[in-house]
């Protein structure tokens, strides 16, 4: 299994530039994240879907926008790029409540990143 | 709203100096709190999940354990290794798909 998996690593834009991310799971989870990481900022949601044609707003879900047409795939927009979205964006994904091993809430699994520059 | 707090920023040992990283908790009916390790440049690597108040878990030289109010990942002997940083996430009882996440335990290991 390759787990979750992100492209591309790396990407630098320029302000109003659009570009969309791919996350990609063998582990046919249910849940998908899009988070991003900021320096002394911690790792914050930006969306969420659980389930294919399902998605739902995170805690800083403005400038992006998400799609989950296929149940392995989660793709996060960026329609016109801004210096604020330079970050660090990670995929998650896990399994539904009380679907593996009798606990209660699964881990969530992250992918490796994506290193974004918007200048 | 949930919140976490993890305490010290940043912590540095000398190898074999044991110690603790403290993770404190508002939430609204704990549904499970999760550590997990990430290395500079690398995504969150899953630790460990605790449930209950006096749960104890585990992992070579980890050992993560959970009151009412917070959480402590002990840390025995550490080696160069263990050098990363820590993250302590809450799942709360208002959300079945969410957690909040603390801004992490920056560990230093010298040799």
């Amino acid at each position: 299994n390759a787990g979750v998996t992100q492209t591309p690593k790396f990407r630098v834009l320029k302000t109003g530039q659009s570009m969309t991310l791919l996350c990609a799971q063998d582990m046919n989870h249910e849940y998908m994240y899009w988070y991003r990481q900021d320096p002394g900022m911690g790792l914050r949601l930006i969306h969420y879907s659980v389930g294919e044609g399902t998605t739902a707003k995170g805690e800083v879900p403005d400038g992006y926008n998400v799609s989950r047409l296929k149940k392995q795939n989660f793709l996060l927009g960026l329609e016109s790029a801004a210096p604020s979205q330079t970050s660090v964006y990670f995929c998650a994904s896990r399994l539904p409540v009380g679907t593996s091993g009798g606990s209660s809430y699964n881990e969530q699994f992250f992918g490796p990143g994506t290193r974004l520059t918007v200048l | 709203e949930d919140q976490v707090t993890q305490s010290p920023e940043a912590l540095r040992l000398q190898e074999g100096e044991s110690s603790s990283l403290n993770c404190s908790y508002t939430v609204s009916g704990l549904r499970g709190l999760f550590w997990y390790r990430q290395d500079p440049g690398k995504g969150p690597e899953f630790l460990f999940t605790l449930y209950s108040a006096g749960e104890e878990k585990e992992k070579e030289r980890l050992k993560a354990t959970l009151t009412k109010k917070e959480s402590f990942l002990h840390i025995t002997a550490p080696k160069p290794e263990d050098s990363a940083t820590y993250l302590c996430a809450v799942q709360g009882g208002g959300s079945n798909y969410k957690l909040t996440f603390g801004k992490g335990t920056l560990l230093t290991v010298n040799p």
